[in-house]
């Protein structure tokens, strides 16, 4: 099974500054992915990381504000821009195996003042 | 489109079983369930891929009905270690292993003693 880490595991921001979040995989995955989830709620998919080319994202998600790189096979970055109380919330990074198993990290909990 | 689950809650003492149902609107490719407990990350349980599979994972079980669009998840003899959130996350037909994972809302599982 894949172990996903994050860094950093949790923040405390100011309004209008930028996170940004480090997802590292202990093995090979065929796909990358970046959730978040408010607490007490369902996980919310942001997108897609797409290796060496730009991120698929979900309806309400814009590159603008959530950019987001994958270099390699086993590392992604998801930024926060211009953030918001609104963007507290957990961002968990996930990888997918060849086996279509899918991994999630530890999260990233973000509170912005 | 995101699964729907129910029921919302179940409250078991130790010992009795429970049956989480996931329903969803488009057709499947694969079915995923995790569970989370408070604070941590989800945790993969099993993964579905062919409609009128069943799986097991100790006292744990699940069986996917692809014509129904619909997986349950059964827990048997449930002990306090089960205690969770129990989230489904489901994969359209026609994306394959390459589709988002989408999840429920989530079904509460609390297993007192």
């Amino acid at each position: 099974s894949a172990v996903i880490s994050q860094k950093p595991s949790r923040d405390i921001c100011q309004r209008g500054t930028s996170l940004t979040i480090q997802c590292q995989v202990d093995s090979q995955v065929t796909m990358m992915f970046w959730y978040r989830q408010q607490p007490g709620q369902s996980l919310t998919l942001i997108a897609t990381a797409n290796q060496g080319s730009e991120a698929t994202y979900e309806s309400g998600f814009v590159i603008d504000k959530f950019p987001i790189s994958r270099p390699n096979l086993t590392f992604s970055t998801l930024t926060v821009s211009n953030m918001s109380p609104e963007d507290s919330s957990i961002y968990l990074c996930s990888g997918r195996d060849v086996q279509e198993t899918q991994y999630f990290g530890p999260g990233t909990r973000l509170l912005v003042l | 489109q995101q699964p729907v689950q129910s029921p919302q809650a179940v409250i078991l003492r130790e010992g009795e079983d429970a049956v989480i149902n996931c329903s969803s609107s488009k057709a499947l490719y694969s079915v995923h369930w995790y569970r989370q407990k408070h604070g941590e990350a989800p945790v993969f349980l099993m993964i579905l891929l062919k409609g009128g599979e069943q799986k097991g994972h100790e006292k744990i079980s699940a069986s996917f009905n692809e014509k129904k669009q619909q997986s349950s998840l059964y827990l048997t003899a449930s002990q306090l270690s089960y205690s969770g959130t129990y989230f489904c996350g489901t994969v359209s037909r026609g994306s394959g292993n390459t589709g988002k994972l989408i999840f429920g809302q989530g079904t509460t599982l609390q297993v007192k003693p």
